[in-house]
């Protein structure tokens, strides 16, 4: 079992929809839950970055992590055709290099 | 405000030859990380540094692997007799020191024939 765990999708979703990305874990060490997106052929960009169960809101962005169940998930509002990208959840321990643990990317696609 | 960057933008290289890829981190960060992304994957870490010491390099696969950073700002990744399978986009990213916030650059997407 891989340490996170993210379908790859893809997803394709119509303007103006909600959308939900979803992540597993199975280290319960993980203390510190990012976001990133990507676009075609850049690096990856932070979106979110959370420490502690709960939501965490920014924009149209919300950030869930729910510990006991080792789940995170990211929502979009309002989704719009420049939210088109691979979704990418990363997850840290605290100390030590921090590396992050990358899940495999959801690609997103969201038509006008 | 500049980002990470990496040069070059695009390396290709045969078989057996020996390739360098560069990394400038954000100015005031002292750690720099380098990831490899295979298509259709999420990025492996590969190692971290904090200032000039490579802390963990736990990710490199092979001894053909090396970095360095000897001024604790630029970074060189240095492969040595290049394989089919290191084909990839090796990504470098930095943060403050203790940030989990990491910031990535645009890669180097290394093929290698």
């Amino acid at each position: 079992q891989k340490e996170v765990e993210q379908d790859p999708g893809p997803l394709s979703v119509p303007e103006g929809a909600i959308v939900s990305l979803n992540c597993t874990y199975s280290n319960s060490a993980f203390q510190y839950f990012m976001w990133y997106r990507q676009y075609s052929r850049k690096g990856p960009e932070l979106l979110m970055y959370t420490y502690s169960s709960g939501n965490k809101e920014d924009g149209r962005f919300t950030a869930q992590v729910d510990k006991s169940s080792k789940y995170i998930s990211l929502f979009i509002r309002d989704s719009q055709p420049s939210d088109s990208a691979t979704y990418l959840c990363a997850i840290t321990v605290q100390g030590g290099s921090e590396k992050l643990v990358f899940g495999k990317g959801m690609k997103l696609t969201v038509n006008p | 405000g500049a980002g990470v960057s990496q040069t070059p933008s695009n390396k290709v290289t045969e078989k057996g030859k020996y390739v360098e890829l560069r990394c400038d981190p954000i100015s005031g960060h002292t750690a720099l990380y380098w990831y490899r992304q295979s298509l259709g994957q999420g990025p492996e870490f590969l190692i971290y540094f904090q200032g000039t010491g490579a802390a963990d390099d736990s990710g490199l696969p092979n001894d053909r692997f090396f970095a360095v950073r000897p001024e604790g700002s630029v970074s060189t990744l240095k492969i040595q007799r290049t394989e089919r399978g290191d084909s990839a986009v090796y990504l470098c990213a930095s943060s403050l020191v203790g940030g989990r916030a990491q910031f990535f650059g645009p890669g180097t997407r290394l093929t290698v024939l």
